[in-house]
């Protein structure tokens, strides 16, 4: 059974620094991984998706890598402003059946202060 | 008017009831989830459909059932409600069609069971 595991569970941080948020998997056949951001009560916004055979993707000051082999993806945030306050989350899609269905973490809770 | 639509937004209700939560999706995917969310243990997946034919288990479907009524509607209802199924609930669609399949999700459903 795929285990997803974010580090760490919450994150505190001043306005500008830059910042390393941290999810593990335990079965390194995955399909793709997901990165969303959750505002609180709110419902999931994608950020990135990494397919399997890519190493990194970028989107501003977001950038996301992923290392099947060590069953880790890295999301890396630029500069950060207290807008990006926020819990994230990754997910990966894991075998199953036949099929590929998405297992989440528990995310990682960011507070940017100014 | 958003892709991922669900309703109601909240519901408070009593033990032993029969709800229904529901999810539209305008975007044209084939693929449909149902997730529920407790502080603390991330998001965990309940039931998914691959097409309105296809609708299978996931991690923690008892309790529960689904309804594919077309490939837009996806329906979630709890027999008899408890209070452990006090959570916020989630609908997310993705297309099979594409090789990056992002998931995207409905703003949630808030359901307490009294």
């Amino acid at each position: 059974k795929q285990e997803v595991t974010q580090i760490p569970a919450a994150l505190s941080v001043p306005e500008g620094e830059n910042l390393v948020l941290n999810c593990s998997f335990t079965d390194s056949a995955i399909y793709n991984l997901q990165w969303f951001r959750q505002d609180p009560g709110k419902g999931l916004t994608s950020l990135l998706l990494i397919q399997s055979s890519q190493r990194e993707q970028t989107s501003g000051r977001l950038n996301a890598s992923l290392d099947k082999s060590s069953g880790r993806s890295t999301l890396y945030i630029a500069a950060s402003q207290p807008g990006d306050s926020a819990t994230y989350l990754c997910a990966v899609d894991a075998a199953s059946g036949g099929s590929y269905i998405p297992t989440f973490g528990r995310g990682t809770s960011l507070i940017v202060h100014p | 008017d958003a892709d991922v639509t669900q309703t109601p937004r909240n519901r408070i209700t009593k033990t032993g009831k029969r709800i229904m939560l529901e999810c539209s999706q305008t975007k044209g995917h084939d693929r449909m989830y149902w997730y529920r969310q407790d502080p603390g243990l991330g998001l965990r997946l309940i039931y998914y459909s691959f097409d309105v034919k296809d609708i299978n288990k996931g991690e923690i479907s008892d309790g529960y059932s689904v309804s594919r009524q077309a490939q837009a509607k996806f329906s979630l209802s709890l027999e008899s409600a408890i209070p452990n199924q006090t959570a916020l609930y989630f609908c997310a669609t993705r297309s099979s069609g594409s090789s990056y399949n992002e998931q995207f999700f409905g703003p949630g459903t808030r359901l307490t069971v009294l």
